[in-house]
C-alpha cells in the first residue's frame, strides 16, 4: 500500500508569491491533517479535513488555506508569502473519522524556501 | 491548553546500549493519547509507540517501551539494544481524547538522538 504522498518535495518561491502544496493520503484514508515545522516554532498544527470539510484550524493567519477533494486528496495554499513561511510542511492521514483512535501516517513533507 | 515538554535537546548512546528520552506534558484532561514519533533525516515522521492514558500498562513495541506516569504527567521512551538506524529526532506528542473530534497532535520540541558505533 502506498504511503502518504506529498508533492512537490522542494519548492523555492519569492516574497509576495503564492504557493499550493499537494497531499495524497493513503488509499482509504479520509482524514488529512497539515503541520508546519520550523526550527524556531517546531511542529505546529495548521488544519485538518474530513469528507471535504475543514474540521479544525490552527492559529495561523488567513493567508494559509486548504481544501480536500472528494477523493480525499488535499491541498494547502499560502498566499502573499513571507520569509517566515519557509518551513517543512507535513501532511498526515488516518483512517476513520476525525477524532477516532486510528494512528496518523505522515508523508515526507514539502520543503518550502522563501527568498 | 495542553503543552508538551522535552527537556533534552540532544542525547547520545552507544550501539547496543539502552537510552531513555524524557517527556513531560501538562493537561487538565483525564483521558488522552500520547505518542512518540521518530523523524530521521529522510523527514518522514514515523510512529514509534502509542499510549492511551486510560491504560495503566505501559506500551511496548519490540525494542521500544514507555514509562507512563500519569500522576507525574511523564511519558519517557526507552530504547533497548540501540541500533545505528535509531539515530533520528524523536518527538513526544499529545492528542485529546474528548472535547471535540480532532486528530490534532501537540508536539514537544524534540530530542536529537545520536547512536555511536
Amino acid at each position: 500500500k502506498a504511503g502518504v504522498t506529498q508533492t512537490p518535495r522542494y519548492l523555492i518561491k519569492t516574497r509576495g508569491q503564492q504557493v499550493t502544496l499537494s497531499c495524497s493520503p493513503i488509499s482509504g484514508h479520509r482524514s488529512v491533517s497539515w503541520y508546519q515545522q520550523t526550527p524556531g516554532q517546531g511542529l505546529q498544527f495548521l488544519f485538518e479535513y474530513f469528507s471535504e470539510t475543514q474540521r479544525n484550524k490552527g492559529n495561523f493567519p488567513g493567508r494559509f488555506s486548504g481544501r480536500q477533494f472528494s477523493n480525499s486528496r488535499s491541498e494547502m495554499n499560502v498566499s502573499t508569502l513571507e520569509l517566515g513561511d519557509s518551513a517543512l510542511y507535513l501532511c498526515a492521514s488516518s483512517s476513520g473519522t476525525v477524532g477516532s483512535n486510528q494512528p496518523q501516517h505522515f508523508g515526507d513533507g514539502t520543503r518550502l524556501s522563501i527568498l | 491548553a495542553q503543552t508538551v515538554t522535552q527537556s533534552q535537546p540532544e542525547m547520545s548512546v552507544q550501539e547496543a546500549e539502552t537510552v531513555t528520552l524524557s517527556c513531560t506534558y501538562d493537561t487538565s484532561e483525564s483521558d488522552y493519547y500520547l505518542f512518540w514519533y521518530k523523524q530521521p533525516p529522510s523527514r518522514q515522521m514515523i510512529l514509534v509507540i502509542r499510549q492511551e492514558a486510560y491504560k495503566q500498562q505501559n506500551a511496548t513495541e519490540n525494542r521500544f517501551s514507555v514509562n507512563f506516569q500519569k500522576a507525574a504527567k511523564s511519558f519517557s521512551l526507552k530504547i533497548s539494544d540501540s541500533q545505528l538506524g535509531d539515530a533520528a529526532m524523536y518527538f513526544c506528542a499529545y492528542r485529546r481524547f474528548y472535547g471535540g473530534a480532532t486528530n490534532k497532535l501537540i508536539f514537544g520540541t524534540g530530542t536529537l538522538l545520536a547512536v555511536q558505533p
